[in-house]
């Protein structure tokens, strides 16, 4: 059954950047059709999707928050990474990742089967 | 941007009830929209994917419709275990993004 970890800091200082690692397990990164995401749920708030990764490096990012963010997969650690650059509160937030089964027909979305596996959450908090 | 939006933001129900939960985006996104179910403190869980395709495990008395732009997920028979928020997402716009709805919490009357 596919797993997945977040890990990472729990507490982040204003300026400085957000590093978390979602570890795949029981199932390859490297799966065709499957993307991996990152979501985030600041306190009392709803869910807001900041990038995905495909195994083969492509990314996509929320356009809100491109400026600041990286993703990145390692592929022989079954992992994959999130980096969000000058974090302020505001980017206090549960982080989840997530696998979501997406077909493409060249740049346009062919399929979507949802987001059917979830990490369990790793909360962030920005603070001096 | 796709903007989507949910009605009710709360409902109040008890336990055998129909509930019904709207889900609107701002402009067309065929079928593509999928639904979530989220208790507190817990990962949200995949309930509906394409507009009404149940996701593997989820009971039947769940169930979506819609396209276009407007959209619903039905509880047929509300269960104790179904006290939650509910979240709606799109993915037509994928790969620019997704875009959630902002939830409407089902709580016990």
């Amino acid at each position: 059954q596919l797993q997945l970890q977040e890990s990472g800091p729990g507490l982040v200082k204003p300026s400085e950047t957000l590093s978390l690692t979602c570890t795949v397990s029981g199932g390859s990164i490297s799966s065709s059709s499957y993307y991996w995401g990152w979501i985030r749920q600041p306190p009392g708030k709803g869910l807001e999707w900041i990038g995905s990764i495909y195994y083969s490096g492509s990314t996509y990012y929320n356009p809100s928050l491109k400026s600041r963010v990286t993703i990145s997969v390692d592929t022989s650690k079954n992992q994959f990474s999130l980096k969000l650059s000058s974090v302020t509160a505001a980017d206090t937030a549960v982080y989840y990742c997530a696998r979501h089964n997406t077909y493409m027909g060249g740049q346009q979305l062919a399929h979507y089967y949802g987001m059917d596996v979830w990490g369990q959450g790793t909360t962030v908090t920005v603070s001096s | 941007d796709i903007q989507m939006t949910q009605s009710p933001s709360s409902v109040s129900a008890s336990v055998g009830d129909r509930v019904t939960i709207t889900c609107r985006a701002s402009q067309g996104i065929s079928s593509w929209l999928a639904w979530y179910q989220q208790k507190p403190g817990k990962a949200p869980k995949l309930l509906i994917y394409a507009a009404s395709s149940l996701q593997s495990g989820v009971p039947s008395r769940f169930s979506g419709s819609g396209s276009g732009t407007d959209f619903t997920l039905t509880i047929s028979s509300l269960q104790p275990e179904d006290f939650a928020t509910y979240y709606c997402q799109q993915a037509n716009s994928f790969p620019l993004g997704f875009t959630f709805g902002p939830g409407t919490k089902v709580d016990i009357k």
